[in-house]
């Protein structure tokens, strides 16, 4: 079975703290995706990376970054938490390629306060 | 830039009604489509998927769905609902060369009510 595990389910956090969330799949993808899940807005990208040390920017890359240093470990940097920020968080992994699936984790809940 | 939307945010149905869930894309080249569902408390998983050949692409649990190019349309359908299809629906493209990069549209939350 594919796993994509991420680190926390639910997070607080303070406005202003420098935030990691971190992902880790099992299953040698070489795609590497982040998301946030806001009711009525859907999954918004926010970064996405097809190699180690390469990514992209998604639709909303405002106010993160992301590091892959392996390939198996995608993180997502709040680099100053605000309380727009405040959201559910998906990490998702694929193999590279045309119609490959995604593999989602489980989410992480982060709320800045 | 490329975008996916899902016409209907909300759906309620009784059980054994059709289903029919609208989705479009914006993006006049090759794509990839895909349906994934989210059961409360679940992660999301593929319903369904089109990659190539015939437009009618059969799923899990009795869904389907009908690419049709001419329309940018890729609607889900199931022509008998259950309770355990309460959930929330995301329609997905991924765009030729650009990797598997996957675009979500606002997701369809369904209620089927026994």
């Amino acid at each position: 079975d594919v796993k994509v595990t991420q680190s926390s389910r639910y997070l607080v956090k303070r406005t202003g703290e420098k935030v990691f969330l971190e992902c880790v799949q099992d299953m040698d993808h070489e795609n590497m995706f982040w998301y946030r899940q806001d009711p009525g807005l859907g999954l918004r990208l926010i970064y996405f990376s097809y190699d180690v040390k390469m990514k992209e920017k998604g639709d909303i890359p405002e106010g993160y970054s992301v590091s892959r240093e392996k390939k198996e470990r995608f993180s997502l940097i709040l680099e100053s938490a605000s309380t727009n920020q405040t959201s559910m968080y998906l990490c998702a992994s694929s193999f590279l390629g045309q119609g490959t699936e995604a593999f989602f984790g489980q989410g992480t809940r982060l709320t800045v306060v | 830039a490329q975008s996916v939307s899902q016409h209907n945010h909300h759906v309620i149905l009784s059980e054994a009604a059709s289903l029919e869930l609208g989705c479009n894309y914006s993006y006049g080249g090759t794509v990839n489509l895909f349906w994934y569902v989210q059961y409360p408390g679940q992660h999301l998983q593929l319903l369904l998927k089109y990659f190539s050949g015939d437009p009618l692409v059969k799923g899990i649990k009795g869904f389907e769905a009908e690419f049709i190019k001419s329309k940018f349309s890729f609607n889900l359908r199931k022509p008998s609902v259950q309770w355990s299809d309460t959930a929330e629906y995301f329609c997905a493209v991924s765009i030729y060369n650009q990797g598997g990069k996957l675009i979500f549209g606002q997701g369809t939350e369904l209620s089927v009510k026994p």
